[in-house]
């Protein structure tokens, strides 16, 4: 069965960084793109940027570019995305999906990433 | 980038009515489209990809259909459980989404 399991919620204070996780099972991780979606409160759905576990090579939405980094561990079939920097604006729910063949098949159930002094 | 515009941004319908969401790409983007549905608190699915293909095991009530720059995604026979928020998404360069349709029961 394909899994794909985020790390919990994180309450952070603007300014400080911030590192979440999705781990892949049930399918052989380093062959699909694995993509990150935001989804602020009350808001519709964002792409942010996609990565290939295989090479580890990340694309980025240009609205996202230089705002947060994409990565992959194949070693133990983990995508994270991380800030260094965070603010009031990045409280949201961040999901990571399987990007098969173009489509997002399979999600995680999402991580509430909430900013705030 | 690409901009997908989606309409109309809610809808309130009876059940049992069809129900029709459209989606416009900004450039053409092929058959490059896939429609998700989102109910609160969960995260999206995957019904429709490539246009018109349905994903395995999603009722065939769904459907969608287009080509280029502007695809159509639509409902049959609308019922309670249907109630959830619907996005197109662009696929061809990257990915961007619509801005989400809410339907609801009249």
């Amino acid at each position: 069965e394909v899994q794909l399991v985020q790390s919990g919620a994180e309450v952070k204070k603007p300014g400080e960084s911030l590192k979440i996780s999705c781990q892949g099972s049930g399918y052989s991780f380093t062959n699909y793109w694995i993509g990150w979606v935001r989804q602020m409160p009350g808001k519709g759905l964002e792409w942010m940027g996609i990565i290939y576990p295989g090479d580890s090579n990340p694309k980025y939405s240009p609205s996202f570019q230089g705002q947060v980094t994409i990565s992959a561990d194949k070693s133990i079939s983990a995508a994270y995305l991380q800030w260094s920097s965070l603010k009031a604006s990045d409280t949201a729910i961040y999901y990571c999906a399987r990007r098969s063949g173009g489509a997002n098949d399979f999600w995680g159930q999402g991580t509430l990433v909430t900013v705030s002094s | 980038d690409i901009q997908m515009t989606q309409s109309p941004s809610s809808l309130s319908a009876s059940v049992g009515d069809r129900v029709t969401i459209t989606c416009q790409a900004s450039q053409d983007i092929a058959h490059h489209l896939n429609w998700y549905q989102q109910k609160p608190g969960k995260a999206p699915k995957l019904l429709i990809y490539d246009a018109s293909k349905l994903e395995p095991g999603v009722p065939s009530k769904f459907s969608g259909s287009g080509s280029g720059t502007d695809f159509t995604f639509t409902i049959s026979s609308l019922q309670a459980e249907d109630v959830a928020t619907y996005y197109c998404e662009q696929y061809d360069n990257l990915g961007t989404f619509g801005g989400g349709t809410k339907v609801e029961i009249k």
